[in-house]
């Protein structure tokens, strides 16, 4: 059963510029969530998506957009990046829509550093 | 306003020694869950426990047990005989149609 992969895993970019971080689910999990996880803080939930639809969105601008596809896999795009979007994203894969009782698993992240 | 505090920002203990984390949390749901998950320097979040508002029925797991209250809104976790492995960031988390994390607290197990 192979886990959660990320990529890529480091990227620097330049503000202005856009990015698109891309995640594998977990085996038999259908519903993908990403997160922001500055220096020191816990992860901010940013979206999530089931069944290639979103269906769940934290308080992030609609720069951040998201995209699942019908393998499961995901894509975080953020464009016209800003120095506090420096971060490390974070996937997770779960079974089912939404539910509070949902476990996650997590990926490694992607760390973003942008100029 | 839904909200995780974890006061405590970084602890040190030496092996063996038991440690407990706090969590106290905020929330007008009556329905709702708790996690607690551990962050190792490799990055990815790994899942502990989990707890629903309706089972305040503390429990142990090997070296792990937890400790919820509803009257005081904590959500305790307690890792007994400490190991060096046991050294990584522990996040405290709460679910209702979202999820929010605590800051965290780090945690350092001394040999």
């Amino acid at each position: 059963e192979t886990g959660v992969t990320q990529s890529p895993t480091h990227l620097i970019k330049t503000r202005g510029q856009q990015v698109t971080l891309r995640c594998s689910s977990q085996s038999g999990h259908n519903t993908v969530s990403w997160y922001q996880q500055a220096l020191g803080q816990g992860p901010q939930f940013i979206f999530q998506y089931y069944r290639e639809e979103e269906n769940g969105r934290g308080n992030f601008p609609p720069r951040f957009s998201g995209l699942q596809f019908p393998n499961y896999s995901s894509e975080l795009n953020v464009n016209a990046l800003e120095l506090d979007d420096s971060a490390l994203y974070l996937c997770a894969s779960s079974t089912g829509s939404y539910s509070g009782a949902n476990v996650l698993t997590f990926g490694a992240g992607s760390r973003l550093t942008v100029l | 306003a839904q909200k995780v505090t974890q006061a405590q920002t970084e602890i040190s203990v030496v092996e063996k020694e038991d440690v407990t984390l706090d969590c106290v949390y905020e929330t007008r749901d009556t329905t709702y869950y708790l996690f607690w998950y551990k962050q190792p320097p490799s990055g990815e979040l790994v899942f502990l426990i989990r707890r629903n508002s309706f089972d305040e029925q503390n429990e142990i797991s090997g070296r792990y047990s937890w400790n919820f209250q509803k009257s005081t809104s904590s959500f305790n976790f307690t890792i007994t005989a400490s190991q060096v492995v046991d050294s990584a960031v522990y996040f405290c988390a709460l679910t209702y149609d979202k999820i929010i994390f605590g800051k965290g607290t780090r945690l350092h197990i001394l040999p």
